[in-house]
């Protein structure tokens, strides 16, 4: 069974400070990673796809990284703004399944 | 972009009572739905997994006669809450593809998800 985890929890840091949000699953025979975001009480927005075959992805300030082998992602912020501050998921497409695991999300608070 | 409506944003209802929502794909036809529960603080938990024309699919622990999904055309998937209590007060989510080959490498879109309050 897929379990996906996020570390840390929560996060609060000052504003322009570069962060680095980790994700580890147990089964690498997946389709994707997908990252996202979620603001309190909101649905979710999506902010980058990984293909299995890929080792990462850009998308302005934010990066994401799969090592599929390891079972690892990241999620680089740079120069961090009170504007990110949201919770981030990420979460796997199961090959086997098709279904979409989430991870335990990271709460990020960034402080002027 | 794929656009996943869901209906409605919000609702509160009495113990007791059903209340449907709706998971709509507005410009594609999806033939695979998911619904996703989401606890307060909390990730959100796959429920259940809806093909069009068959029954739905559902993750261990989650109650079928309790959580009803219908998945009756290729654009529209509704998940009906039946005799709500408290416990049940939460936020529901859905998203949808086409369950095509090149869909399994393609983001899935969400519904802006259900926030449930059971009194």
């Amino acid at each position: 069974k897929q379990e996906v985890t996020q570390i840390p929890a929560a996060l609060s840091v000052p504003e322009g400070e570069n962060l680095v949000l980790n994700c580890s699953f147990t089964d690498s025979a997946i389709y994707n990673l997908q990252w996202f975001r979620q603001d309190p009480g909101k649905g979710l927005t999506s902010l980058l796809l990984i293909q299995s075959s890929q080792r990462e992805q850009t998308s302005g300030r934010l990066n994401a990284s799969l090592d599929k082998s390891s079972g690892r992602s990241t999620l680089y912020i740079a120069a961090s703004q009170p504007g990110d501050s949201a919770t981030y998921l990420c979460a796997v497409r199961s090959y086997n399944t098709d279904k979409l695991i989430f991870g335990t999300g990271t709460r990020l608070q960034v402080f002027p | 972009g794929a656009v996943v409506s869901q209906h409605p944003s919000r609702v509160i209802c009495k113990s007791g009572t059903s209340v449907k929502i709706e998971c709509r794909s507005l410009d594609f036809q999806a033939t695979t739905m998911f619904w996703y529960r989401q606890f307060p603080k909390k990730s959100l938990m796959l429920m259940a997994t809806s093909n069009e024309g068959s029954k739905a699919t559902y993750e261990q622990g989650v109650e079928k006669d309790k959580f009803l999904i219908n998945h009756a055309s290729l654009t529209l998937s509704t998940l009906t809450v039946t005799s709500a209590h408290p416990e049940d007060s939460s936020f529901y989510i859905c998203s949808a593809s086409t369950g095509t080959e090149s869909s399994y490498n393609s983001p899935l879109h969400f519904g802006n998800g259900t926030r449930l309050t059971v009194t």
